[in-house]
């Protein structure tokens, strides 16, 4: 059972280009979330999504930043017109349909976005 | 809202020694999970220990431990006998409330272990 894949783990964008980063969660789990970490700060939460719904974007930036989980496929974190401030690492985590709050999110590996 | 402050940036151990991780939270929810994880140079995000807010009883995972401190809203984890491959960032976290879904992550601390 394949872990959660993140892909590209590493990106390089310049200012004003997109980003579009994917993450395809642990066989079964219908629950992703998007992580953000900037250079030595902890994982600030972005957004949640279950399968083509958004259940909570209250960390997501209010411009520039989309993200879906379609019916079929990867969740995909978009950036859109990319600045140098967006340059972090962005995490996906996954868990199962029936998560509660003990269980553990499982995360991927990360996609390092760099902005130049 | 609830916040996970971690003070130390970065600690240093001898290898075999012991070593712990200090962690404060906030929060004005009775019900709530804790967790530990640790973060090797990979950036893999790897689940260390948890602890359930109603259970008085500190977790134990082999060489991790914790000293959950509710009423002072302390967290702090132990690493016994470190070893090299302990040596990473550990981050506290909290989950729990109305939202069960969003996890609050601390600064971290940068582990070193010396040979």
């Amino acid at each position: 059972n394949a872990g959660v894949m993140q892909n590209p783990r590493h990106l390089v964008r310049r200012r004003g280009q997109e980003a579009r980063l994917r993450c395809s969660p642990m066989k079964g789990h219908s629950h992703v979330y998007w992580y953000r970490q900037l250079p030595e700060e902890g994982l600030k939460f972005m957004v949640y999504l279950q399968k083509e719904n958004i259940i909570d974007e209250s960390g997501m930036p209010k411009e520039r930043f989309s993200a879906e989980f379609p019916k079929e496929g990867p969740s995909i974190l978009r950036i859109q017109q990319v600045v140098r401030g967006d340059s972090a690492a962005y995490f996906c985590a996954s868990s199962p349909p029936k998560a509660g709050t003990s269980t553990e999110a499982f995360f991927g590996q990360g996609t390092r976005l760099t902005v130049v | 809202a609830q916040t996970v402050t971690q003070s130390q940036p970065e600690m240093s151990v001898q290898e075999a020694e012991t070593v712990t991780l200090s962690c404060t939270y906030d929060t004005s929810e009775s019900d709530y999970y804790l967790f530990w994880y640790k973060q090797p140079p990979s950036r893999q995000m790897i689940l260390v220990i948890r602890q359930e807010a109603y259970k008085q009883q500190n977790a134990t995972e082999n060489r991790f431990s914790v000293n959950f401190q509710k009423a002072a809203k302390s967290f702090s984890l132990k690493i016994s006998d470190s070893q090299l491959g302990d040596a990473a960032m550990y981050f506290c976290a909290y989950k729990g409330g109305n939202n069960f879904n969003k996890f609050y992550f601390g600064s971290g601390t940068k582990l070193n272990v010396k040979p």
